[in-house]
């Protein structure tokens, strides 16, 4: 699975929007982004998933460059309960025999701070 | 119950104990997921369950650590002789089957909290 940069911190403000980006350079064509976030003292909690069109659901939008290469979480209006870690991930189908299938690989993410 | 649940929730032990950690997945999912988190680190894979079967248990950190899986639902992570390396919150997850062709969000516990003393 594709290697994924995050910056390991960002700050927004209560009710601005939260632009999270992820760096996916040698993401390859069947593999899909995710994103989890984990509050303190929980377990992770799926956000959203796209493979190449913009994805927009009732906690964000994700917005996919058209290389691929890039991605951006947005959590439209943050609130204080949206502090979390965020975790970008990529990755994609099983292949025959292989053992990548099941297995999401977290990465360190970025610590989201919303502050009021 | 509506999700994934851990038991314990705490679990703290002398070195050299074994423990034993369970997780009640999702009705109906037959995807299970094992991580560990280290205080301040991210999670680390540890195991996959597909039914009662394993196709990867690459993330097992030594042969101190087993899990199983039985009547495809109920998984228990088994840590013998553990260590206090081994301190950690143990992450359980469950998926719908077919999580590797079509997408199917994984679903995760509360998670073990494990101290060797």
């Amino acid at each position: 699975d594709a290697k994924t940069t995050q910056p390991p911190s960002m700050d927004c403000a209560e009710g601005r929007a939260a632009n999270l980006p992820c760096n996916h350079s040698t993401i390859s064509g069947n593999e899909y982004v995710y994103w989890y976030r984990q509050i303190h003292s929980q377990g992770p909690q799926y956000i959203i998933h796209g493979l190449k069109n913009n994805e927009t659901n009732e906690m964000a939008s994700l917005i996919i460059t058209e290389d691929r290469k890039s991605s951006t979480l947005i959590l439209p209006h943050a609130t204080l309960r949206d502090t979390a870690v965020y975790y970008c991930i990529v990755r994609g189908p099983s292949n025959a025999g292989g053992t990548s299938y099941g297995k999401l690989t977290f990465g360190q993410g970025t610590i989201l701070t919303v502050h009021p | 119950g509506a999700g994934v649940s851990q038991s314990p929730s705490n679990k703290v032990t002398e070195k050299g104990k074994d423990v034993e950690l369970r997780c009640d997945p999702i009705s109906g999912h037959t995807a299970l997921y094992w991580y560990r988190q280290s205080l301040g680190q991210g999670l680390e894979f540890l195991i996959y369950f597909q039914g009662n079967s394993a196709p990867d248990k690459s993330g097992l950190p030594s042969d101190r650590f087993s899990a199983e899986r039985t009547g495809g639902s109920v998984s228990t992570l088994t840590i013998q002789r553990t260590q206090q390396e081994d301190s950690a919150v143990y992450l359980c997850a469950s998926s719908h089957w077919d999580w590797w062709r079509r997408f199917s969000e994984a679903f995760f516990g509360q998670g073990t909290r494990l101290t060797v003393v």
